[in-house]
């Protein structure tokens, strides 16, 4: 059964710095690898999604990375920014099943 | 363009009634997903389907739980004889295909008294 780990539960820094959340899964037979925030009271926003063919994928302050073989994945968070407080959920999918680690909470302080 | 979109955001509801969730998926999204939010057990997958047909299932807890979709569009997730332990918030997710981004609804609040 796959389980998913992500590492800090939560993460408090200031305004400007960047930061990297952490994501482990036991079984590296995975399709794909999402990155979601999640925002108080709100549904799931996707950020990236890599897929287990690739190695890191990019979109604005935000770099993720995969390494399948050791099973884990890195959120890259540049110059954060109080806006950036948010839950930040990593999923592995098999078969189209997305399977969630516990998430990060991240709080941005001005 | 419009997102996932779930009915009703909120439901109250008294043990033992049923209840019906709707999810309207991101139109020509073929893929349709529906997960379970509880505090303390995180983010659950429930069901998926392909088109109309669901080929997996293994994440419904029980046999009170059912979900259909019809004409490879709106889903409903059928609660029957409601229990305390099935107040959480289920989110509706769509994608293209299996394999691509899933997009996920803002959810139905369910609340069992």
């Amino acid at each position: 059964k796959q389980e998913v780990t992500q590492i800090p539960a939560a993460l408090s820094v200031p305004e400007g710095e960047n930061l990297v959340l952490n994501c482990s899964f036991t079984d590296s037979a995975i399709y794909n690898l999402q990155w979601f925030r999640q925002d108080p009271g709100k549904g799931l926003t996707s950020l990236l999604l890599i897929q287990s063919s690739q190695r890191e994928q990019t979109s604005g302050r935000l770099n993720a990375s995969l390494d399948k073989s050791s099973g884990r994945s890195t959120l890259y968070i540049a110059a954060s920014q109080p806006g950036d407080s948010a839950t930040y959920l990593c999923a592995v999918s098999s078969y189209g099943k997305l399977t969630f680690g516990q998430g990060t909470i991240l709080t941005v302080h001005p | 363009g419009a997102g996932v979109s779930q009915s009703p955001s909120n439901k109250v509801t008294e043990k033992g009634k049923d209840v019906e969730l709707r999810c309207d998926p991101i139109s020509g999204h073929t893929a349709l997903y529906w997960y379970r939010q509880s505090l303390g057990q995180g983010l659950e997958f429930l069901i998926y389907f392909q088109g109309n047909s669901a080929p997996d299932k293994s994440g419904l807890p029980s046999d009170r739980f059912s979900a259909e979709r019809t004409g490879g569009s709106v889903s409903t997730l059928t609660i029957q004889r409601t229990q305390q332990e099935d107040s959480a918030v289920y989110l509706c997710a769509s994608s293209i295909g299996q394999q691509e981004t899933q997009y996920f609804g803002p959810g139905t609040r369910l609340l069992v008294l």
